[in-house]
């Protein structure tokens, strides 16, 4: 069975912390995603990367970090936590070679509260 | 670059209704279309997806979509409804072989006993 977990289901941290959010996939994906989700917004992608030590940013990159040095594992780096990053954070990978083609498999999300 | 209209928040039905969830996207040149589920406490899976060929696609848990190139929409639909389909849907379109799917704001779906 596929899998892709995340390090918490549920974290609070405060304001000015570093956050980190780990992300380990068992497909060999080449693909890696992190999203926010917040009511009302649906996802929207902060970082990808797309092999080792690749990443890129996506549409909401600003606050955030990321680090993938493994193919399994992605992480996703708050360098200084803010109550605007209150959020939903789900993981998802990829891959453009399988024949499940560029379907994206989730984590179950983790749900940051920054106070 | 692409984006995703899904224009209702929130949709309720009746156990054993059928069901229509709209998504209109916008993209120049035949997208990939994908819907995903997210049951609460859970993270995204997928339904279904439409590449090429026939335009009505079939899915897991009983649900079909219809890509019509004219309307710009692929429209999920599942004939009889059951409870454990309420959750949140999201309709997402990527440009081919860009491997970055953009998302609808999602509909979440109430069903009524």
């Amino acid at each position: 069975d596929v899998k892709v977990t995340q390090s918490s289901r549920y974290l609070v941290k405060r304001t000015g912390e570093k956050v980190f959010l780990e992300c380990v996939q068992d497909m060999d994906h080449e693909n890696m995603f992190w999203y926010r989700q917040d009511p009302g917004l649906g996802l929207r992608l902060i970082y990808f990367s797309y092999d080792v030590k690749m990443k890129e940013k996506g549409d909401i990159p600003e606050g955030y970090s990321v680090s993938r040095e493994k193919k399994e594992r992605f992480s996703l780096i708050l360098e200084s936590a803010s109550t605007n990053q209150t959020s939903m954070y789900l993981c998802a990978s990829s891959s453009p070679t399988s024949s499940s083609y560029n379907e994206q498999f989730f984590g179950p999300g983790t749900r940051l509260t920054v106070l | 670059a692409q984006s995703v209209t899904q224009p209702d928040i929130h949709i309720t039905v009746s156990e054993g209704a059928s069901l229509e969830l709209r998504c209109n996207y916008s993209y120049g040149a035949t997208p990939y279309l994908f819907w995903y589920v997210q049951s609460p406490g859970q993270g995204l899976q997928l339904l279904l997806k439409y590449f090429s060929g026939d335009t009505l696609v079939q899915g897991i848990k009983g649900f079909e979509a219809e890509f019509k190139r004219s309307q710009s929409s692929f429209n999920l639909r599942k004939p009889s409804v059951h409870w454990s389909d309420a959750a949140e849907y999201f309709c997402a379109v990527e440009a081919g072989g860009s491997y970055i799917p953009t998302f609808g704001r999602g509909t979440s779906l109430i069903v009524h006993p």
